[in-house]
This record gives structure tokens, sequence and C-alpha cells, in this order.
């Protein structure tokens, strides 16, 4: 099986524009999750997709928004970028199964420098 | 919301040797799952070894294996035989049996000295 895809790897932007990444997850997975990672803060949980829906947000400001399409691939938008938005976007992939045993797999992740 | 807590931002330990790293949580849930994530410098994320709160038995996978101490919230890794490719940031994470929220700690930077 191929493993979680993210695109782009880097992104280069400016203070003001906004960005959209991409994730596509493990065939057969429906739910997709969002993390920031930065240096000393770890990974900051943003929100997670299942089915198209949004079922899990973290404490990110509105700028930060995602969608989920009925093939499961994921995108996220950050509007209005910042210089903290500066960080590595990793987004995992899972069968989304509640109570039960599951597992979440990772990306490679992307790498956003906001100048 | 649940914490995850890894004490220990550094570590080090020679080849060969056998290391252990830290991982304390906090949760009044009686059933979740823990993980340990290991994330090399080309940082692709990966599972390294997962648990059952469930299970007494603790977890292992190769070199890799785990105390889960339940009463005292601790989940710790060991890692045996260590390789240099075991050089990485690894991650503590916490998920409940009812939702499908991952929680993750700040991570523990682990490296082997040849």
């Amino acid at each position: 099986k191929a493993g979680v895809t993210q695109t782009p790897r880097y992104l280069i932007k400016t203070r003001g524009q906004q960005v959209t990444l991409s994730c596509s997850p493990i065939s057969g997975h429906r739910s997709v999750s969002w993390y920031q990672q930065t240096p000393g803060q770890g990974l900051q949980f943003l929100f997670e997709y299942f089915s198209e829906t949004q079922r899990n947000k973290g404490n990110f400001p509105g700028r930060f928004s995602g969608r989920q399409f009925s093939n499961s691939r994921s995108e996220m938008n950050v509007s209005t970028l910042e210089l903290g938005d500066s960080a590595l976007y990793l987004c995992a992939s899972s069968l989304g199964l509640v109570g039960a045993t599951d597992t979440q797999y990772f990306g490679p992740g992307t790498r956003l420098t906001v100048l | 919301a649940q914490t995850v807590t890894q004490s220990q931002p550094e570590m080090s330990v020679q080849e060969a040797e056998t290391v252990t790293l830290s991982c304390t949580y906090d949760t009044s849930e009686s059933d979740y799952y823990l993980f340990w994530y290991k994330q090399p410098p080309s940082r692709q994320m990966i599972l390294v070894i997962r648990q059952e709160a469930y299970k007494q038995q603790n977890a292992t996978e190769n070199r890799f294996s785990v105390n889960f101490q339940k009463a005292a919230k601790s989940f710790s890794l060991k890692i045996s035989d260590s390789q240099l490719g075991d050089a990485a940031m690894y991650f503590c994470a916490y998920r409940s049996a009812t939702g499908n929220q991952f929680y993750f700690g700040t991570g523990t930077s682990l490296t082997v000295i040849p």
C-alpha cells in the first residue's frame, strides 16, 4: 500500500498571503488529522476530518481551516499568513475507528516558511 | 484534555547499549491507547510500538519494549542494543478509546554515540 503523501513538500510565502496544503491518506483510511510542528512546541493538533466532516478541532484561530473530499483526500488552508505560521505541517491518516485499536500513519510533511 | 509529558528533551546512548525514554500522561479514562513514534532527521514520523491500556502485558517489537504502569500513568520506551539508525526524535502519544484525537508529548531527541 502506498503511504500518506503530502504536497507540496516545501512552500515559501509572504505575510498576508494564503496557502493550501494537500494530503492523500492511505487507501481505505477515512480519517485525516493535521498537526503543526514547531521546535519546542512539539505537535499541535489542528483538526481531524472523517468522512468529509470535521470531527475534532484543536485550539487554532479561524485562519486555519480544512476540508475533506469524498475520496478522503484532505486540504488544509491558512489565510492571512503570519510569521509564526512557519512550521512543518504533518498530516496523518487512520481508519478512524472509535473504540477500537487504530493507529495514525504520518506523511512526510510540508515545510512552510513565511517571510 | 489529556496531557502527555516527556520530561527528557534530550538523551544519549552508546551504540549497543540500552536506553529508556520516559513518558507520563494524565487522564481520567480507564480505556485508552498509547504509542511511541519515531521521527528521524528525514522527518517521516513512523510508529514504533503501541500499547492497549486493557492489556497488562507490555508490548514488545524486536529491540523496542515498553514498561506500562497504568496506576502510575507511566509509559516508558526501552531500546535495547541501540543502533545508529535509532537516532531520532521520539514522541509519546495518547489516544482515548472513545475518540480519535491523538495527544502528543513534546518529544525526546535521542543521540546514539558510536
